[in-house]
């Protein structure tokens, strides 16, 4: 069964420094989406990518994130200078068509030191 | 603000009982709600869809949907010790492909053998 893939599991980096998730979604899924869950909080939205653009995103995404979609496999998140406060769970969902449901990776887990 | 609402529990019920867990929304515009199930430390898995009022029923599962009341819940019959998890509402607030879910915090079950 197609499933999205994230990479890599645990990512541990020193404040300030950049860092970049990958995550390369269902094969034919046409909607793109990163989310984070902090330890013990709610699984939170960060941004919605479509048609190579992006088409919602959320007040914590602001000009520190980035997303790319470089080829026609993989969807990138860059976090350019990391806090400690973006230690989290970030979980990549893909999602075929419209109203349809959304597939999550298995995470990433950034630990900011 | 949109907002998810469940209780965060832990509900806990013997093996082989009824589990009834549920959400409420604040958005009136919603038009799709998920259960998805989350184990510690591992992604969101999908559970049952909904987009119409009513009961869907999908093996051991039942999702109901109150769209007057902006309720749903879902049921677990003959609830199995590995059913233990903790069970995340999510909301669709907009009929849009873009399709951002908005989570609750969860309910943490937990079935006694």
């Amino acid at each position: 069964e197609p499933e999205v893939t994230q990479t890599p599991s645990h990512q541990v980096t020193q404040m300030g420094q950049e860092v970049i998730l990958r995550c390369v979604p269902i094969s034919n899924h046409l909607y793109f989406y990163w989310y984070r869950q902090i330890l013990g909080q709610k699984v939170e939205f960060l941004v919605s990518f479509y048609n190579n653009e992006i088409s919602e995103k959320s007040e914590i995404f602001d000009d520190q994130f980035s997303v790319e979609r470089p080829d026609g496999s993989n969807f990138t998140l860059k976090i350019r200078s990391t806090k400690l406060e973006d230690s989290a769970m970030y979980f990549c969902a893909s999602m075929s068509g419209n109203l349809d449901t959304q597939y999550f990776g298995p995470g990433t887990r950034l630990t900011v030191l | 603000q949109k907002e998810v609402e469940q209780n965060s529990g832990p509900l806990s019920v013997p093996e082989g009982a009824i589990a009834s867990l549920n959400c409420t929304y604040s958005d009136r515009g919603s038009q799709s709600f998920f259960w998805y199930r989350q184990y510690s430390g591992k992604s969101p898995e999908l559970i049952m869809s909904i987009y119409s009022n009513g009961d869907k029923e999908d093996g051991r599962f039942t999702a109901q949907l109150n769209k007057a009341s902006q309720y749903v819940s879902l049921l677990i019959r003959d609830s199995q010790p590995s059913d233990s998890a903790t069970y995340l509402c999510a909301v669709g607030p907009m009929n849009t492909g873009f399709q951002k879910l908005v989570f609750g915090t969860g309910t943490r079950l937990l079935v006694s053998p």
